[in-house]
């Protein structure tokens, strides 16, 4: 059982450059967001998923697209990076409904130049 | 804006002593959590008390909910090295229609062998 995967767990860009981080995850779990951690501000949501075909925007949705047309995944979309958007991703799912705990990835660190 | 707020930012204690976070939270909640992460490393679900619950013990943890004052805290009992990481609080309000997982700005502890 592999829970939630990330990929790339590294990645450099330059600025204008688009790019796809991954997420799957194996728990038949509803509920996927993304979140950016930068040093002193916690995590932020950026979108989050309740279902297949349903997506939503979070606290920092600015520059970032998603789509959710499976259960397992949940990519994120970088559609012209910027120097702003350098962070750690992570990508969580969990159970809706019963007001679960989420599972996290280990990470995308991303370096936009 | 973020829903959880810990206090303090940073704490450091000498191996063997209690360790207690706080967070502050704005809105009503389903339920609220608590996660750890290790430096570098994704987050870990680490305890989860619910609306109705005042509180809740697990192994060296324990956590408390005042829903009058929108507060919990989070109380490690004799200290480890192995607790040094970042701890979070995180509300649940999917019992209003709001299924986001929201997270606080962290605190970090540091465990002084």
């Amino acid at each position: 059982n592999a829970g939630v995967t990330q990929t790339p767990k590294f990645q450099v860009l330059k600025t204008g450059q688009s790019m796809t981080l991954q997420c799957a995850q194996d728990m038949n779990h509803e509920y996927m967001s993304w979140y950016r951690q930068d040093p002193g501000m916690g995590l932020r949501l950026i979108h989050y998923s309740v279902g297949a075909g349903i997506t939503d925007q979070g606290e920092v949705p600015n520059g970032y697209n998603v789509s959710r047309s499976t259960t397992e995944d949940f990519p994120l979309r970088l559609l012209s990076a910027a120097p702003s958007q350098t962070s750690v991703y992570f990508c969580a799912s969990r159970n809706t409904g019963t007001g679960g705990s989420a599972f996290f990835g280990q990470g995308t660190r991303l370096t936009v130049v | 804006s973020q829903q959880g707020e810990e206090d303090p930012q940073a704490l450091s204690i000498q191996e063997g002593e209690n360790a207690t976070m706080n967070c502050s939270y704005k809105t009503s909640i389903n339920n609220l959590q608590w996660y750890r992460q290790n430096s570098g490393r994704g987050l870990v679900h680490l305890i989860l008390i619910r609306s109705n619950e005042r509180e809740k013990h697990s192994g060296r943890l324990r956590v408390t909910l005042d829903t009058s004052k929108k507060s919990s805290s989070l109380l490690i009992t004799a200290s480890r090295a192995a607790d040094t990481a970042s701890y979070f609080c995180a509300t649940d309000a999917s019992n209003f229609g709001n299924e986001k997982l929201t997270f606080g700005t962290g605190t970090r502890l540091t465990i002084i062998p």
